[in-house]
């Protein structure tokens, strides 16, 4: 069964002060990882998907990396705009069946503050 | 480009009542469909999944059912609801092969009282 951990749950950070969020996964065959932020009460929205071991992906203050058994949210100079929770997910490669599914993690929910 | 649209966006029932929400997807055919619950605090539970128009895959047992009346439709129904039934509702969709990632609609917040 896939199974995603996200850490810390909560991350409580200085405008400016940089910090990485935690990803660890466990699949059978990883056709992606996904980086998602959600704010209240939308739904979530894309940010990157990595492929493989090694792959990194940025955007703005944004860079996610992976590496075989976790993935790494670096956030850097963050802005109180960048307050959100981000989810992580994964998706296996599967024979048959399976509908390209996600399995996600719990979500780290970051206050930026000034 | 493709847009998904969900509704409604809030919605308080009474226990006992019916349920349905709704999902399109435009922009994009043969669309994979899903609907993912998320209660406060918590990771997004896959409920439901759609490959093709009637094809339905369940993950959990519940008191909940879906449909695929169209390509671009997916709705999700309860003929009783239940207060655990209570929570974001998302509908996303993903293409069937090549680029995976998921896209999700704006959420329906159900509340059972």
């Amino acid at each position: 069964e896939d199974q995603v951990t996200q850490s810390p749950e909560a991350l409580r950070l200085q405008e400016g002060e940089s910090s990485s969020l935690n990803c660890s996964y466990t699949v059978s065959g990883l056709r992606g990882l996904f980086w998602y932020r959600q704010d209240p009460g939308k739904g979530p929205e894309f940010l990157f998907t990595l492929y493989s071991a090694g792959e990194e992906k940025e955007k703005e203050r944004l860079k996610a990396t992976l590496t075989k058994k976790e993935s790494f949210l670096h956030i850097t100079a963050p802005k109180p705009e960048d307050s959100a929770t981000y989810l992580c997910a994964v998706q296996a490669y599967r024979v048959t069946g399976g509908g390209n599914k996600l399995t996600f993690g719990t979500g780290t929910q970051l206050k930026v503050e000034l | 480009s493709q847009t998904i649209h969900q509704w409604p966006a809030t919605l308080v029932q009474p226990v006992g009542s019916p349920l349905s929400l709704e999902c399109t997807v435009e922009g994009t055919s043969n669309p994979n469909l899903y609907w993912y619950r998320q209660a406060a605090g918590r990771g997004l539970q896959l409920l439901f999944y759609s490959v093709g128009i009637g094809q339905i895959s369940s993950e959990v047992p519940q008191n909940l059912s879906a449909s695929r009346p169209q390509d671009r439709q997916f709705i999700l129904s309860s003929k009783k609801l239940l207060l655990s039934d209570s929570g974001f509702y998302l509908c996303a969709w993903t293409h069937p092969r090549g680029n995976t990632e998921a896209f999700f609609g704006q959420g329906t917040r159900l509340t059972v009282v």
